[in-house]
């Protein structure tokens, strides 16, 4: 199973942009790159997710290498509510089971 | 469109006894799967069900089942709990195939079981 490596802890002013570091160098062709957020005690939350190409829905862009072996998530205006634990994940085939690494916990100041 | 639902959300118990939780899905929804949250082990998955089978299962001991209804409602046991099974027992659903192949779209989460084991 491809792992990922994120930073422990980010911090970001808020308005600014987040960006977000993941590294799985070990990712296979077939395998996507899945992001989740979870705030305090609450469920994990979809983000984004993409194989190949870069990515981009209302609420955040994935931009992922060429090679494929690390990825960006770019949170374009970071809120007070956009504090959370984020992950990055390798979604594993067949299945589709996720291995959660130990996330990024992003903390958005004013 | 209702979330993914589990209940009960909070439930202590007693080394020993066993304990069953209960996840429906969102409405469509044909595969379920389990993780378990606590403080020193993170995020890990237990176990997918699709169409009422088992069909992933992740590293826990066999006091650790579940099973998956018809109507894509599942449930997990722990039975013999121990101090260390206190955690936050969360349930995700997904779109699948009519083969049970993976979408690839998005798991949604519930708010998730929160399992205190004295």
């Amino acid at each position: 199973d491809a792992k990922t490596t994120q930073p422990t802890s980010m911090d970001c002013a808020e308005g600014r942009a987040a960006n977000l570091p993941c590294n799985h160098s070990t990712i296979s062709g077939n395998e996507y790159v899945y992001w989740y957020r979870q705030i305090h005690s609450q469920g994990p939350q979809y983000i984004i997710h993409g194989l190949k190409n870069n990515e981009t829905n209302e609420m955040a862009s994935l931009i992922i290498t060429e090679d494929r072996k690390s990825s960006t998530l770019i949170l374009p205006h970071a809120t007070l509510r956009d504090t959370a634990v984020y992950y990055c994940i390798v979604r594993v085939y067949p299945g589709g089971k996720l291995i959660f690494g130990q996330g990024t916990e992003l903390s958005v100041k004013p | 469109k209702a979330g993914v639902t589990q209940t009960p959300r909070y439930l202590i118990k007693t080394r020993g006894q066993q304990v069953t939780l209960s996840c429906s899905p969102i409405s469509g929804h044909r595969s379920v799967s389990w993780y378990q949250q606590t403080p020193g082990q993170g995020l890990q998955f237990l176990f997918e069900y699709f169409s009422e089978t088992q069909r992933n299962k992740g590293n826990f001991p066999g006091r650790f089942s579940g099973r998956q209804f018809s109507n894509s409602r599942s449930e997990m046991n722990v039975s013999t709990l121990e101090l260390g099974d206190s955690a936050l027992y969360l349930c995700a659903s997904s779109l699948a195939g009519v083969k049970g192949e993976v979408v690839a779209g998005e798991l949604f989460f519930g708010e998730g079981s929160r399992l205190t084991v004295l």
